[in-house]
């Protein structure tokens, strides 16, 4: 399996831009997690899923931010209109939503810069 | 979410055995003790969970208190490849929840 893939992995984008990224879990996988992260606050949960629908958003920072999952193989994460504060790494992570405690598998992130 | 607590940093020569140690005495009877680290520039892995017992899989082994308000993760030989930050989270046994995670400890490894 080719793990948890988003893309781009580097963006660089001007204030005011919009900013949309990408994953796609691993298949099979119903739970899917965004996080972010930046050196001040270290790891934190955005939004997650379970089977496409959003479970818990109360992590999203603001309005400017929205996720999405239209189907099972695929998620974004939008950030409208981006700010210098939003330069962080973003992670997605997927699970099996089976029994409980299933291991959490993270893509490699994507490295956001807003200038 | 229960909290733990880690130390910021530590060292380890290499091939030499790692014990990581993490404080939960808020632990609550559901949550399971998860060790997940990060390697640079990559993102979290999961190493190892438990919730009583001790625990051993290829990676690592999980030493738990026998009150469960303290655990040890263990490398039994470290190598280069694992420096990194090691993560100790609390998970509630209650269906598929997020993982909350601390500052973790940054092992060092030394050749």
């Amino acid at each position: 399996d080719a793990g948890v893939i988003q893309s781009p992995r580097h963006e660089v984008t001007e204030m005011g831009q919009e900013v949309t990224l990408r994953c796609k879990p691993i298949s099979g996988h119903n739970s899917l997690f965004w996080y972010r992260q930046t050196m001040m606050r270290g790891l934190e949960l955005l939004i997650y899923f379970n089977n496409n629908v959003p479970i818990d958003d109360s992590g999203m920072p603001e309005d400017r931010f929205s996720a999405k999952m239209p189907n099972a193989s695929f998620s974004t994460l939008k950030i409208q209109p981006s700010e210098p504060r939003d330069s962080a790494v973003y992670f997605c992570a997927s699970s099996l939503q089976q029994g409980y405690n299933s291991p959490l598998h993270f893509g490699n992130g994507t490295r956001l810069t807003v200038t | 979410d229960a909290k733990t607590t880690q130390p910021n940093s530590m060292e380890s020569n290499e091939e030499e055995p790692v014990h990581l140690p993490c404080n939960h005495s808020t632990i609550s009877g559901t949550d399971y003790i998860h060790w997940y680290r990060q390697l640079p520039s990559q993102g979290p892995e999961y190493v190892i969970h438990g919730l009583t017992s001790n625990v051993n899989n290829r990676m690592a082994s999980l030493a738990i208190a026998e009150d469960r308000k303290s655990s040890t993760l263990i490398l039994h030989r470290a190598t280069l490849r694992d420096a990194a930050v090691y993560y100790c989270i609390l998970r509630r046994n209650s269906g598929n929840t997020p993982l909350v995670f601390g500052k973790g400890t940054r092992l060092s490894v030394i050749a």
